[in-house]
């Protein structure tokens, strides 16, 4: 079964610093690959999402995101944090098969001291 | 406005007290699905239906039930709901196109059972 592993339960920051977060999968095949974000009390929202092409890809709010094949990851970053990108961000990746799953890693929490 | 919607937000219940949260899309999509999300697990799928009157089990269907009778709507039922499945509930709903797929996600149903 296909498993999706964030490397960091819980990271803090200060505003302005830089931010990385891993994002490892399991599965050999062809993939699409989303990073979500969940601010306090809301829904999830969609911060970008990678199906070919170009292995970077850049999403809202400044997130870019690194697909390496070879690595089987997918690791989010933002060169500078600002205190309202405190959430909960959750790695997901699309097996392209014909049940439609997409299997979620357990996500990191980020905290953002002003 | 393009959306998924579910009701009741915030539902507290007791033990064994049959219960339905309903999910409804307006973006004409086939596939729909039901998550919990609780804390340090990521969201886990619980259903996930690919068109009326198609549906198939997630990773953790135990004690829920869903029904796809019309394409906009989702129920999930718990028939007899107990304390483990205390739990916050998205319902997501995509379509595919080449392989390529977006879930859209619900604002969420925080449900508590005592």
């Amino acid at each position: 079964a296909q498993s999706v592993s964030q490397h960091n339960h819980h990271v803090i920051l200060s505003e302005a610093a830089s931010l990385e977060l891993g994002c490892n999968y399991s599965y050999g095949g062809t993939v699409n690959l989303f990073w979500y974000v969940q601010y306090p009390g809301q829904h999830l929202q969609l911060l970008l999402k990678y199906f070919s092409g170009d292995p970077l890809v850049k999403g809202i709010k400044g997130f870019e995101a690194e697909f390496i094949k070879s690595k089987f990851s997918f690791n989010l970053r933002k060169p500078s944090v600002q205190w309202s990108d405190t959430a909960e961000y959750f790695c997901a990746v699309d097996e392209r098969s014909n049940d439609y799953k997409l299997s979620f890693g357990a996500g990191t929490t980020v905290t953002v001291r002003a | 406005e393009a959306q998924v919607t579910q009701n009741p937000r915030y539902l507290i219940t007791v033990t064994g007290k049959k219960l339905t949260v309903t999910c409804s899309q307006n973006m004409n999509h086939e596939y729909m699905s039901w998550y919990r999300q609780d804390p340090g697990l990521g969201l886990r799928q619980i259903y996930y239906s690919m068109n009326v009157e198609v549906t198939d089990k997630g990773d953790v269907p135990e004690g829920y039930k869903v029904s796809r009778k019309e394409k906009r709507n989702f129920p999930l039922i718990l028939e007899s709901p107990s304390p483990n499945q205390t739990s916050l509930y998205f319902c997501a709903s995509s379509i595919r196109t080449l392989g390529i797929q977006e879930q859209f996600f619900g604002p969420g149903t925080r449900l508590t059972v005592l």
